[in-house]
């Protein structure tokens, strides 16, 4: 099935620096989401995007859909150790009719670890 | 508020068993999933309702039966699980709009394990 291309697949880092992952696809997608999940927890949604090159912040975090439409990025700056997850992109399509088919398609996760 | 919320946490059941995995949601939401995800896996799609209408059934064995008995209730049912069945199940909920697409919220999920 389709995938998404997300990178990093890990990272490390330290607190206080900035990161920033990124998701990229052969085909275009409507709807660009970024999800945060901890262990043993269901995903929770971070960032929502709309619209071709939409830049959105929430707190810390900031993502972009790309004006090809093809990819997103996110960005956090200042890490902290709660930071520390696994960060999933997924993209939805809009199907016949401007209605979305609901279907979301995953890429393969960044896990971030934080060093104190 | 984006609550959606599942019942049990946990659950572990024989491979004779029946059990059921039951999701709630509040928020007026129309469409409803179940997704499985495996550890360090992205969550797979099983099913989606559309105004309590099974729409989409991406292949899921019959042992995984889904069930929406209100716009605000689904259900899980389990019967005869393998092993392999073994995975945190995730309900999700969402509303769909011309607008802003259809943004999914996920609840905690149930784990489960199959013996």
């Amino acid at each position: 099935g389709q995938q998404l291309n997300q990178s990093p697949q890990s990272m490390f880092i330290q607190e206080g620096e900035d990161v920033s992952m990124n998701c990229t696809s052969s085909s275009i997608f409507n709807t660009w989401l970024w999800y945060k999940q901890d262990p043993g927890e269901g995903p929770v949604l971070l960032i929502a995007l709309y619209k071709a090159g939409e830049l959105t912040s929430n707190g810390r975090l900031t993502a972009q859909f790309g004006i090809t439409r093809k990819d997103s990025f996110l960005n956090i700056s200042a890490s902290i150790p709660s930071d520390v997850g696994i960060y999933f992109c997924a993209g939805q399509k809009v199907g016949a009719g401007g209605t979305s088919y609901g279907k979301l398609t995953f890429g393969q996760g960044t896990i971030l670890t934080v060093h104190p | 508020d984006t609550e959606v919320t599942q019942t049990p946490k946990h659950l572990v059941m024989g491979m004779t068993n029946k059990k059921s995995l039951k999701c709630e949601q509040h928020m007026g939401h129309r469409a409803m999933y179940w997704y499985k995800q495996k550890a360090k896996k992205p969550p797979e799609l099983m099913f989606v309702y559309s105004y309590e209408k099974l729409s989409i059934n991406e292949s899921v064995p019959s042992r995984f039966s889904p069930e929406c008995p209100n716009s605000s209730l689904l259900n899980l049912h389990l019967h005869a699980l393998q092993p392999e069945d073994s995975a945190l199940y995730l309900c999700a909920s969402s509303h769909p709009s011309r607008d802003r697409g259809n943004t999914i919220y996920f609840g905690e999920g149930s784990w489960l394990t199959v013996v």
